[in-house]
């Protein structure tokens, strides 16, 4: 299994502004994967982060509206950029383990946006 | 792409046996997931198929035909505690995972 600490837990942002989520696990994984929560909705991937390369973004998610980094095999951030209220939502990170047959997730990021 | 199915919402009765369906049609396929989701918490693995068959976990059990796209998870001697919306999810791998839209389930005593 993997244990994956996740923070900031919640925050509440100004529209405009920006939010740097961090993720970190307790062993070293390849892939690191960034999803979103709606309200009342299940996850919807957003990019794969993978360390020493660019990460990979799904359709509807660009670069420019969510950064991330992964300097190291245990560690990624992702920044929401120019808020909107529409941008309030739970970001999770997760990690696949044991030959990519157990997948974890973080408890998640509650993002306001006001 | 992937599409996945799974019923909204069903209700069982405490120390019941209820089983949650989910269909899924996939461009690729690494693996059926299942997770438990607590209102407010992030969701919480409970099982991984890719071989067609039953994996049994103490209560819960998790089925997969691959020939026919479709898995169950089954919950047995339900408790209270197992309200919840539990999550369907096919992929992994690089592809990370897709998911369905969660089915609440309600238990009551």
């Amino acid at each position: 299994s993997a244990v994956i600490s996740q923070k900031p837990s919640r925050d509440i942002c100004q529209r405009g502004t920006s939010l740097t989520i961090q993720c970190q696990v307790d062993s070293q994984v390849t892939m690191m994967f960034w999803y979103r929560q709606q309200p009342g909705q299940s996850l919807t991937l957003i990019a794969t982060a993978n360390q020493g390369s660019e990460a990979t973004y799904e359709s509807g998610f660009v670069i420019d509206k969510f950064p991330i980094s992964r300097p190291n095999l245990t560690f990624s951030t992702l920044t929401v950029s120019n808020l909107s209220p529409e941008d309030s939502s739970i970001y999770l990170c997760s990690v696949l383990t044991g030959g990519d047959t157990e997948a974890f997730f973080g408890q998640g990021t509650r993002l306001t946006v006001v | 792409g992937q599409n996945i199915d799974q019923p909204t919402e069903m209700t069982a009765t405490e120390g019941a046996i209820v089983q949650i369906n989910c269909t899924y049609q996939t461009s690729g396929f690494n693996g059926l997931f299942w997770y438990q989701q607590h209102a407010g918490e992030a969701p919480t693995f409970l099982s991984y198929n890719v071989l067609d068959g039953l994996e049994e976990k103490g209560r819960f059990s998790s089925f997969l035909s691959r020939s026919k796209g479709y898995s169950y998870l089954l919950l047995k001697e339900l408790q209270m505690k197992d309200s919840a919306s539990y999550l369907c999810a096919a992929g992994g791998g690089a592809d990370g995972l897709t998911f369905g839209k969660g089915t609440h389930l309600i238990i009551q005593p």
